[in-house]
């Protein structure tokens, strides 16, 4: 069964604070890894997506990079508006087409 | 252009009534998903449209649950005899591609649907 698992379910940082959020995976059939960040009473919304280990993409102080277990989500010197539950999900390909699996999130708050 | 959008934004209901949920996507999207969401838990998939056609429903928790999807655009999520397990915020996503193809999925602001 795919399974995806993030940790930790909460982070408290202080603004500036730098971290990483890890999102494991055991799924066959990789297509892809996705990363969505959701603030309260809101849909997620899309970050980045990772196809192979080894990729690397960036936005504003957000980093995401995958290998072949786990991805990491790098925050570098968070401010209080990165604060948010931060989505990992993977898509795998399931009787000839594909399906997102989402770990339950972590949740950041980055404390000004 | 304009996101997926969802309607209603809440919706209250009492045990036993049925409930119908809409979902906008975004236009020129052919590939449209639902997720339920549950306090504490991870977005649970539902079921799958490509076009009007739904390949996957493994997802749908009971047949109380059906979906339906109208000229490739509007989709109509239909709960019948509700029940108070069912409260949840209920997402709908939509992506360009049909899903066998590398693509984002883009997601409304979701209905909470409240069951007394």
């Amino acid at each position: 069964e795919d399974q995806v698992t993030q940790s930790p379910e909460a982070l408290r940082l202080q603004e500036g604070e730098s971290s990483s959020l890890n999102c494991s995976y055991t799924v066959s059939g990789l297509r892809g890894l996705f990363w969505y960040r959701q603030d309260p009473g809101k849909g997620p919304e899309f970050l980045f997506t990772l196809y192979s280990a080894g990729e690397e993409k960036e936005k504003e102080r957000l980093k995401a990079t995958l290998t072949k277990k786990e991805s990491f989500l790098h925050i570098t010197a968070p401010k209080p508006e990165d604060s948010a539950t931060y989505l990992c999900a993977v898509q795998v390909l399931n009787s000839g087409y594909s399906t997102l699996t989402f770990g339950k999130g972590t949740m950041l708050l980055v404390s000004p | 252009g304009a996101g997926v959008s969802q309607s209603p934004s809440n919706k209250v209901t009492e045990k036993g009534k049925d409930v119908e949920l809409r979902c906008d996507p975004i236009s020129g999207h052919t590939a449209l998903y639902w997720y339920r969401q549950s306090l504490g838990q991870g977005l649970e998939f539902l079921i799958y449209f490509q076009g009007n056609s739904a390949p996957d429903k493994s997802g749908l928790p009971s047949d109380r649950f059906s979906a339906e999807r109208t000229g490739g655009s509007v989709s109509t999520l239909t709960i019948q005899r509700t029940q108070q397990e069912d409260s949840a915020v209920y997402l709908c996503a939509s992506s360009l591609y049909g899903a066998t193809i590398k693509n984002e999925q883009f997601f409304g602001p979701g209905t909470r649907l409240t069951v007394l």
